[in-house]
């Protein structure tokens, strides 16, 4: 069964401080691959997705995210955070049918 | 196009009784997805249509848990006998390809 691990389950940084979190997943053969904000009271939105081609991916608001296929990879980064980015981040996958599977979601808190 | 509309926004019901959540997707999308998320974990999926036709349906999903989609376009999730367990965010989504655009869940507390 697919699944998918997101290791980093609260991160607390400073403004301007740069931003990777960590997603896993396990499948073996071809994937979507997402990852989904949600900010405080409001619903989960796309932030950035990976069909195919260029394993660099750009979202909105500045995210980035690197597939890297031979580590089952899909990190998620930022070069400077701003107390805005405070929300919630999942990773999702999608490799069977048609329904995302869910990390357990990063809780990141940005300080001005 | 206002999105995902959930309804009600909020629940609160006694254990035992049954309770059916409504979803409306955008209009255009074939596909309508249910989710459960609870505090600290990732939305886990339930069940999802494809127009009228429910395509799957999680194998963690209780005989308590029904939805339908009966014209391809609203869904109601119900769940009968509800227990304190159930008590948790319920999500809808919709789809026309593989992105999924979320609602704003209905919260289920039961008492």
């Amino acid at each position: 069964a697919q699944s998918v691990s997101q290791h980093n389950h609260h991160v607390i940084l400073s403004e301007a401080a740069s931003l990777e979190l960590g997603c896993n997943y396990s499948y073996g053969g071809t994937v979507n691959l997402f990852w989904y904000v949600q900010y405080p009271g409001q619903h989960l939105q796309l932030l950035l997705k990976y069909f195919s081609g260029d394993p660099l991916v750009k979202g909105i608001k500045g995210f980035e995210a690197e597939f890297i296929k031979s580590k089952f990879s899909f990190n998620l980064r930022k070069p400077s955070v701003q107390w805005s980015d405070t929300a919630e981040y999942f990773c999702a996958v999608n490799a069977q049918g048609d329904k995302l599977i869910f990390g357990t979601g990063t809780r990141l808190q940005v300080f001005p | 196009d206002t999105g995902v509309s959930q309804n009600p926004r909020h629940k609160i019901t006694k254990r035992g009784q049954n309770v059916t959540f409504r979803c409306d997707p955008i209009s255009e999308h074939n596909r309508l997805y249910w989710y459960r998320q609870t505090l600290g974990q990732g939305p886990e999926f339930l069940t999802y249509f494809q127009n009228e036709a429910q395509l799957e349906k999680s194998r963690l999903l209780s005989d308590r848990f029904s939805a339908e989609r009966p014209k391809g376009s609203f869904s109601t999730l119900e769940i009968q006998r509800t227990e304190q367990g159930d008590s948790a965010m319920y999500l809808c989504a919709s789809s026309k390809l593989r992105e999924l655009f979320f609602g704003s869940g209905t919260q289920l507390s039961v008492l």
